[in-house]
């Protein structure tokens, strides 16, 4: 089993502040996926990177990819209320996928 | 915009009664999964099925559970005699291709919980 671990586990920022997550494994994904889940529901897609040094923007989300292709961070700019979920990052190999543990996150208004 | 749905969204079962989950993926997809989330649990990846096969399962995917396509929109995972460590919330996925690199869309999951 691949394993995937995310840090922080739980966050709790103010409105406004800046954040990163990371997510570290020491196996070589072909894609890495970062998704967000709400209490209740499914895992939603955020973005897929594929190449290693990859770089994504989604609006105050930066995504990047490391090099080597075992490692992701996610950061946001000037956290929201709305921002508020479980965000989970997860590494494709062949059909399989992996999640990672997971980080909590509290935008406090 | 299109989305995976699954049925019941919560199941009660007595332990050592079969339960068959059933989800609809995405209609023009082609590669299907299930993974299964332990209450506070990270998402942890059951099977995946491609072309009327399983392509990978995860050592949890013992012959207890079983995957299905019977028609053209349905995919089921049959767990044979329920155990109470099965219960979870069950997410069905789906992609249009496989490989990792296209986007999977999951479904809200059914809740298990075995008695």
């Amino acid at each position: 089993t691949q394993l995937l671990e995310q840090s922080p586990q739980f966050l709790s920022i103010q409105e406004g502040e800046n954040l990163t997550v990371y997510c570290n494994s020491s196996s070589v994904f072909s894609s890495l996926q970062w998704y967000r889940q709400e209490p209740g529901e499914g895992p939603v897609l955020l973005v897929t990177v594929v190449t290693g040094g990859e770089v994504k923007k989604l609006k105050r989300l930066t995504f990047q990819f490391g090099d080597a292709r075992k490692d992701s961070s996610l950061h946001i700019t000037a956290a929201q209320p709305g921002d508020t979920g479980l965000y989970l990052c997860a590494g494709g190999g062949g059909n399989q996928f992996y999640f990672g543990t997971g980080t909590s996150l509290t935008v406090i208004p | 915009e299109p989305e995976v749905t699954q049925t019941p969204s919560h199941q009660v079962t007595q332990m050592g009664q079969e339960v068959i989950l059933r989800c609809v993926p995405i209609s023009n997809h082609l590669y299907f999964y299930w993974y299964r989330q332990i209450l506070g649990q990270k998402v942890e990846f059951l099977v995946s099925f491609y072309n009327n096969e399983i392509s990978e399962k995860s050592e949890i995917f013992d012959d207890q559970f079983s995957v299905e396509r019977p028609d053209g929109s349905n995919f089921t995972l049959k767990i044979r005699s329920t155990k109470l460590e099965d219960s979870a919330m069950y997410f069905c996925a789906s992609s249009a291709s496989g490989g990792g690199h296209q986007p999977q869309h999951f479904g809200d999951g059914t809740r298990l919980s075995i008695l």
